[in-house]
């Protein structure tokens, strides 16, 4: 099955700076790859997703960039702000037409924005 | 915005005992699904169905597990015989299509003593 790797476990950075979360997937049939913020005692909140047929995608101060052929990819956060502390999660599923959406998620990572 | 609703958000029971937890998915979405998250890991999928049966279960999902949709509405899951093991965070999710993004309810913190 698959599995996900997801680097480093814990990140700390000064407001303002970037933030870089990195992940490798082991199954080269997985083709959908979310991003997942969790706070502490809530749900993981989609922040942004790339589907295999993309390179990279971006969403405000957030990109995703995808390396199909290294298997793996990565979270940036641009400008972060205390507020952008919590824990992501990285997760890759191959989708079926007509089947559901299993994700495999990685370890998770820490991320502390200091002031 | 629409979400995905779980009930109760505590459950606290006796090793051995039968737990249902309670899941309505967002109403235009088709796939459901189960995972888990025990304390400082990772969330692991249990189970994911679709029309009406079981399209996918993981090692996790042993015969002590079940779903079921009992109507329009509600997406349960059941816990026959309770074990230590089984304390963590349930969560619901749904998601409108294949392949499609998933939406997370704000789950169950199971605690089996």
């Amino acid at each position: 099955g698959e599995n996900v790797e997801q680097h480093p476990s814990t990140l700390s950075v000064q407001e303002g700076d970037s933030a870089v979360i990195k992940c490798t997937y082991s199954d080269s049939a997985s083709n959908y790859f979310p991003w997942y913020k969790q706070e502490l005692g809530k749900r993981p909140q989609l922040i942004i997703d790339i589907r295999s047929n993309v390179g990279e995608k971006k969403d405000q101060r957030i990109a995703v960039t995808l390396n199909k052929t290294a298997k793996h990819f990565s979270l940036h956060i641009t400008e972060t702000q205390p507020e952008d502390s919590a824990v992501y999660f990285c997760a890759a599923s191959h989708f079926l037409t007509g089947g559901g959406n299993k994700l495999t998620f990685g370890t998770g990572t820490q991320l502390k924005v200091e002031l | 915005e629409p979400e995905v609703t779980q009930t109760p958000s505590h459950q606290v029971t006796q090793m051995g005992q039968e737990v249902i937890l309670r899941c309505v998915p967002i109403s235009n979405h088709l796939y459901f699904y189960w995972y888990r998250q025990i304390l400082g890991q990772k969330v692991e999928f249990l189970v994911s169905f679709y029309n009406n049966e079981i399209s996918e279960k993981s090692e996790i999902f042993d015969d002590q597990f079940s779903v079921e949709r009992p109507d329009g509405s509600n997406f349960t899951l059941k816990i026959r015989s309770t074990k230590l093991e089984d304390s963590a965070m349930y969560f619901c999710a749904s998601s409108e299509l294949p392949g499609s993004k998933l939406f997370f309810g704000s789950g169950t913190q199971l605690s089996v003593l």
